[in-house]
Formats: C-alpha cells, structure tokens, sequence
C-alpha cells in the first residue's frame, strides 16, 4: 500500500541541540517530500521541501536529507528554540495511473525546554 | 488573494444529520483535497481531485461524497454524520499535477458529531 512512517512520536530536546525526525515511504515513484509545521490549533504550514532529483536542501536552521535507495528523509533542525515547539509532518507523493496524491505521516511533537 | 477558505469554522452536528463543508481557492489551483486530522492520527486524505469533473478516493473515503465542478470549488459532503467523523477536517490545493508542489492548506473546520 501507499503509507508514510514517521518517527518518534514525540520528542523532547534541550533549548540549542538538535532535533531530527525520520519518514519512511512505500511508494519509489514518489518525488517531492514537503515538511509541514502545525501549531497548536493553527493549519500546517510549509516548512521546507525537497525533491527527488536532490539529496540535501538547507534552509538556515532547518535541513531536509532524502536516500531514495532506502525510501527515507529526515528533517534535521539545529540551535533548537522554544517557538520550535510544534508538530511536524511529513508527506510524500505516491502515484496511481499517474495521479499524484499527498500523503502524510503521523506527525511528530517536538518540545523545546527553555 | 485569500487562498483557501474553508466555510463554516466550527459545526455541531446530531447523529445522522446532513451537511456540506465549503472549500474554495483563488489560485487557479488543478488539485484540491480534503483531509481530516485526528489525536495521533496524522491528516489522513479523504478525497481529492485534480481538475474540474474529477474525483478519487484517498486513505478514509467512506461516509463522504466529494464533487468538483469548477475549478475554485470542492465541497465536502456528510450524508449521515456519526461520531466517528468527529474531527478537524481541512481542505488544501496545489498548483500542478507532477505532484512536486507544495499543499496550501485552509484553517480547517472542526466538527463534532453528538
């Protein structure tokens, strides 16, 4: 099936060290891999995204890695700080007769201790 | 440019009621879908659609009918509400087909079902 795994489910971090969340996919034909950050009762808001004709992207203190031979990317965000805290999604783009849809992890709960 | 607007913000509803969540974009977006976000669950896809008279089923469809038949517009439909589709449920767009764009998501509406 068409699936994304996301992990941990929660994680906590001391104010300035780094945090990294993990996605595995199923689908190889899928291409692009958005990162959303979702506040508590706000929407996702697009964090960072990579494609997969691209191994790495930086943007300031976040990063985004993708090894497509595995079907894995991860966000790596650095200098963590308290407005840091917020859920994390991933998703990737699995496709069925050509059609893309977006499919989400289950999310990640990152919390920043001042 | 107000991008996604997703109409009414909250909604109660009876068991068995019937109602239409209302989602429009300005953007000229092809794909819209419709997510609904539950504790622990992720966004899970419903529906989606990408272009006017085009509908296909995501991850959770049962208990929802979508139609497309503008681009702007893509309503949502509860035919017989039951607790179980008690949730926050948003709607989001993108702008090409090649499934390498980012989602704009909506505010979302929250519904419960009594």
């Amino acid at each position: 099936g068409e699936n994304v795994e996301q992990h941990p489910s929660t994680l906590s971090v001391q104010e300035g060290d780094s945090a990294v969340i993990k996605c595995t996919y199923s689908d190889s034909a899928s291409n692009y891999f958005p990162w959303y950050k979702q506040e508590l009762g706000k929407r996702p808001q697009l964090i960072i995204d990579i494609r997969s004709n691209v191994g790495e992207k930086k943007d300031q203190r976040i990063a985004v890695t993708l090894n497509k031979t595995a079907k894995h990317f991860s966000l790596h965000i650095t200098e963590t700080q308290p407005e840091d805290s917020a859920v994390y999604f991933c998703a990737a783009t699995p496709t069925t007769s050509g059609t893309y849809k977006y499919i989400f992890g289950t999310g990640t709960r990152l919390k920043v201790l001042a | 440019n107000a991008g996604v607007t997703q109409t009414p913000k909250f909604q109660v509803l009876k068991t068995g009621q019937s109602m239409t969540l209302q989602c429009a974009q300005d953007m000229n977006h092809e794909y819209m879908s419709w997510y609904r976000q539950d504790p622990g669950m992720g966004l899970r896809l419903i529906h989606y659609s990408v272009g006017a008279g085009i509908t296909d089923q995501g991850e959770v469809p049962n208990g929802y009918n979508v139609s497309r038949s503008t681009t702007e517009d893509f309503p949502l439909r509860l035919l017989s509400a039951a607790p179980s589709q008690t949730s926050v449920y948003f709607c989001a767009s993108s702008l090409i087909l090649t499934g390498d764009s980012p989602l704009h998501f909506g505010n979302g509406t929250r519904l419960t079902v009594t």
